[in-house]
């Protein structure tokens, strides 16, 4: 059965620090991995990774796919308020995407 | 940039009753999702669609139905809504099978009664 487990479910941290947040998983026919954030609604895309140990950046959040270990790790750096969000992972097999549940963060002034 | 509708964002019901919840792309994707997310569990699928008239169930399909009789549309249907179904409902499209990126609806939250 495929999974995918995010950790940690919760951070609380203060505006200018920088966090990791991490997604392993173990699926079937993997594809591909997709960062997603979620503030009030609708999930907005943030990142797809295919390739092992190839950073992808975008501003103060990069992350980084290691196929061989079968984890994803998003980080980001002098967060602020605006980074408040639940962030999901999650893997494509053939045909669908498969959540993680998210990892919760809040960062205070 | 794509857009994704999704035609009511709080919705309340009554056990039993017939529910619809309607979700319309204007971007000609071939693929359209529904997912419920609900806390602890994350997003779930419930039923895919690869094409008009064409449906896949996901995950959890139990419950609920789908018709996709037009290309931007994507209907999910609670035959007779349960207080367990009480969720949030989004609904999501991509380009074609095997692209990837799939762009989501602002959310439905039902309330079952």
């Amino acid at each position: 059965e495929d999974k995918v487990v995010q950790s940690p479910l919760s951070l609380v941290v203060h505006e200018g620090d920088t966090v990791t947040l991490n997604c392993s998983y173990e699926v079937t026919n993997f594809r591909s991995l997709l960062w997603y954030k979620q503030e009030k609604k609708a999930p907005t895309f943030l990142f797809m990774l295919t390739s092992s140990g190839i950073e992808k950046k975008s501003g103060r959040l990069s992350s980084i796919l290691d196929k061989k270990e079968l984890f994803s790790i998003l980080n980001i750096t002098a967060t602020q308020t605006g980074d408040s969000a639940v962030y999901l992972c999650a893997p494509y097999n053939t045909d669908k995407l498969i959540f993680g549940t998210g990892t919760r963060l809040q960062v205070f002034p | 940039d794509v857009k994704v509708t999704q035609s009511s964002r709080y919705l309340v019901k009554r056990t039993g009753e017939k529910v619809f919840l309607e979700c319309v792309q204007d971007m000609d994707h071939e693929n359209m999702f529904w997912y419920r997310q609900d806390p602890g569990l994350g997003l779930r699928l419930i039923y895919f669609s690869y094409d008009v008239k064409m449906k896949e169930k996901g995950d959890i399909p139990e419950g609920y139905s789908v018709s996709r009789e037009k290309k931007e549309r994507f209907s999910l249907i609670l035959e007779s809504a349960s207080t367990n179904q009480t969720s949030m409902y989004l609904c999501a499209s991509s380009v074609w099978t095997g692209q990837e990126t799939q762009y989501f609806g602002p959310g439905t939250r039902l309330l079952v009664l």
